[in-house]
């Protein structure tokens, strides 16, 4: 089955930029979705198709995706960013399987 | 605009089945796949399964075994069946849309664009 990897946490100060990665095998033939998760609500999609933003969502979120890797920043962090943020592609190798990354715990400092 | 929101049990015993629905309002449940998603207490989100209009499923190898998604299109829900559930089903359980695209007469699958507010199941006796 297909891994997404994304390191457990993240530690930005306001104003800076936040980057968090998210690697598989070859994971730039794919389409990477990203969603943020502030305590005891559901996801939020912030990005879909590697850097497409939905409605909604500030200019500051953007994404992208090469190689074995699939990056998505933050810039000009608010305090109102910090949340846990996962990584989600389908695998066609496995009938079309949802496989999310582990999370990234996003902190401000 | 479309919502989601999860219905069912909070507690279920332990070998017994867990029984979910997700009701769709503000749009139709017809032409879109469906998802069930759930998140155990401080860790991560896991795919259960998805179901789309017509019927046809696909599972998580994972849980193939003990899951049945199905589908009600007269009442705008969708449900999950998880059978001999044991603590380690405790879960937030999420329901959600799956956008899709065709690239002729294959399903490309994009992401969960819409989510229910998710409910708290525990497998306790």
């Amino acid at each position: 089955s297909y891994v997404l990897t994304q390191p457990p946490s993240v530690s930005v100060a306001p104003g800076q930029t936040a980057r968090i990665t998210c690697g598989g095998n070859n994971i730039g033939s794919k389409s990477v979705h990203w969603y943020q998760q502030k305590p005891g609500q559901a996801p939020v999609l912030v990005v879909y198709d590697d850097s497409d933003r939905p409605s909604g969502i500030p200019e500051r979120f953007s994404g992208s995706n090469s190689g074995n890797t699939a990056t998505l920043t933050i810039s000009r962090v608010e305090a109102g960013d910090e949340a846990d943020y996962y990584c989600q592609v389908w695998d066609s190798s496995s009938d079309h399987g949802g496989v999310f990354g582990g999370g990234t715990k996003l902190t401000v400092l | 605009q479309v919502q989601l929101q999860e219905s069912g049990p909070g507690l279920v015993k332990p070998s017994e089945t867990l029984s979910l629905t997700c009701t769709v309002s503000g749009g139709s449940i017809s032409s879109y796949y469906w998802s069930w998603i759930r998140q155990p207490p401080g860790k991560g989100l896991e795919w259960i399964g998805y179901i789309y209009y017509s019927g046809s499923t696909n599972y998580n190898p994972s849980l193939k075994s003990r899951v049945t998604i199905s589908v009600d299109t007269s009442k705008n829900q969708f449900s999950l069946k998880l059978s001999s559930v044991t603590a380690a089903d405790t879960a937030v359980y999420y329901c959600a849309r799956v956008l899709i695209t065709f690239g002729g007469v294959i399903v490309i699958f994009g992401a969960f664009d819409i989510w229910g507010q998710g409910t708290m199941v525990t497998v306790s006796s």
